[in-house]
């Protein structure tokens, strides 16, 4: 099993730009979510999905989107990218949400410029 | 928003000596977990030990949960160099159709040689 499976593992940005984050999991796991991680903020909480075709927000969603047309699969959209978004980013998944513990991505290191 | 807050922030010991980290917390839960990050990686899951629950052992690892003080700690017995990372607690709550956990910001655990 690969786990959480998450790319790019480092992206360089321009303001104004967009892009997406890929995760994939392959433990058929109901809940995935996705976090950033910034110094002395710890995790915060920006989507997370309880199935396929079912997503909600976080702590802080705003300038993100998601989707998830499969259960293995839960890519972030950064819709246009600004200096405060950059972070790392980590995607988690449970077989149902916080009942079980997490299995995390390795992340995504974003730096807007 | 912060939930779990660890203490110490930083602390530092030689190896073979025991690291202890303490979690408290401020609402009713349904869980609570631990996770260590080093530098640079995803977070792993430690352990899982839930509101019923008062101690749960896992190798070198021993948890203690307090739900009258609001309180847990993560005890490293013997420890190691490899085990220098960053320890973070998160609760769970999943009454509902809020499932979410709620992270602390982290102690760092530097083990000296």
């Amino acid at each position: 099993n690969a786990g959480v499976t998450q790319t790019p593992k480092f992206q360089v940005l321009k303001t104004g730009q967009s892009m997406t984050l890929q995760c994939a999991q392959d433990m058929n796991h109901e809940y995935m979510s996705w976090y950033r991680q910034d110094p002395g903020m710890g995790l915060r909480l920006i989507h997370y999905s309880v199935g396929a075709g079912i997503t909600d927000q976080g702590e802080v969603p705003n300038g993100y989107n998601v989707s998830r047309s499969t259960t293995e699969d839960f890519p972030l959209r950064l819709l246009s990218a600004a200096p405060s978004q950059t972070s790392v980013y980590f995607c988690a998944s449970s077989p149902s949400g916080p009942r079980y513990g997490y299995t995390f991505g390795s992340g995504t290191r974003l730096t807007v410029v | 928003s912060q939930q779990g807050e660890e203490d110490p922030q930083a602390l530092s010991i030689q190896e073979g000596e025991n690291a202890t980290m303490n979690c408290s917390y401020k609402t009713s839960i349904n869980n609570l977990q631990w996770y260590r990050q080093n530098s640079g990686r995803g977070l792993v899951h430690l352990i899982l030990i839930r509101s019923n629950e008062r101690e749960k052992h896992s190798g070198r690892l021993r948890v203690t949960l307090d739900t009258s003080k609001k309180s847990s700690s993560l005890l490293i017995t013997a420890s190691r160099a490899a085990d220098t990372a960053s320890y973070f607690c998160a609760t769970a709550q999943y009454a509902g159709n809020n499932r979410k956990l709620i992270w602390g910001l982290g102690t760092s655990l530097a083990v000296n040689p």
